[in-house]
């Protein structure tokens, strides 16, 4: 199993901007989530899925849009980047089984200029 | 906002010692969770603990979960110069959440 795959792993992009990160799963996990990392901040969350077709807020959605139209992929947009959005991002999976652990990928690591 | 705050803020010990690092949070849990971030990498899981549950084991790892005081605590045994990472408790609120709440983690350095 690949687990939880992150494209691309870097990116600069311009203000203004647009740009879509994919998150792939191998699990047949339901729940899928998009976090972002800021020094100092721990892991926010932006969006999270709990199935196909699903989509939901999380803490700081504003200025990212998000779809779920096969299951084992999310993918995560920004219509016109800010630099505001420069930080690491984080997907995961979950199995909410016995075991109930998130799975993360490896990190999109996006700077805006 | 955070529900999960760990303390320290950072640690720093030498090889061979034991590293403790605490969590906080604030509201009514089915779980905690622990997790290891090494530099540059995604997070792993480490462990989970029960609401219904007061302690648990995995290997070098001992968590500790005290509902009454809303706090859990994660001990390192014997610590290696390869557990330097950031730690990072998170929490799935009741109802059957699984959305987990992160804390800001704890910076553990281990010196060999």
């Amino acid at each position: 199993n690949a687990g939880v795959t992150q494209t691309p792993k870097f990116r600069v992009l311009k203000t203004g901007q647009s740009m879509t990160l994919l998150c792939a799963q191998d699990m047949n996990h339901e729940y899928m989530y998009w976090y972002r990392q800021d020094p100092g901040m721990g892991l926010r969350l932006i969006h999270y899925s709990v199935g196909e077709g699903t989509t939901a807020k999380g803490e700081v959605p504003d200025g990212y849009n998000v779809s779920r139209l096969k299951k084992q992929n999310f993918l995560l947009g920004l219509e016109s980047a800010a630099p505001s959005q420069t930080s690491v991002y984080f997907c995961a999976s979950r199995e909410t089984g016995t075991r109930n652990e998130q799975y993360f990928g490896p990190g999109t690591r996006l700077t805006v200029t | 906002s955070q529900q999960g705050e760990e303390d320290p803020q950072a640690l720093s010990i030498q090889e061979g010692e034991n590293a403790t690092m605490n969590c906080s949070y604030k509201t009514s849990i089915n779980n905690l969770q622990w997790y290891r971030q090494n530099s540059g990498r995604g997070l792993v899981h480490l462990i989970l603990i029960r609401s219904n549950e007061r302690e648990k084991h995995s290997g070098r790892l001992r968590v500790t979960l005290d509902t009454s005081k809303k706090s859990s605590s994660l001990l390192i045994t014997a610590s290696r110069a390869a557990d330097t990472a950031s730690y990072f408790c998170a929490t799935d609120a009741s109802g059957g959440s699984y959305i987990p709440t992160f804390g800001r983690g704890t910076s553990l350095i281990v010196h060999p």
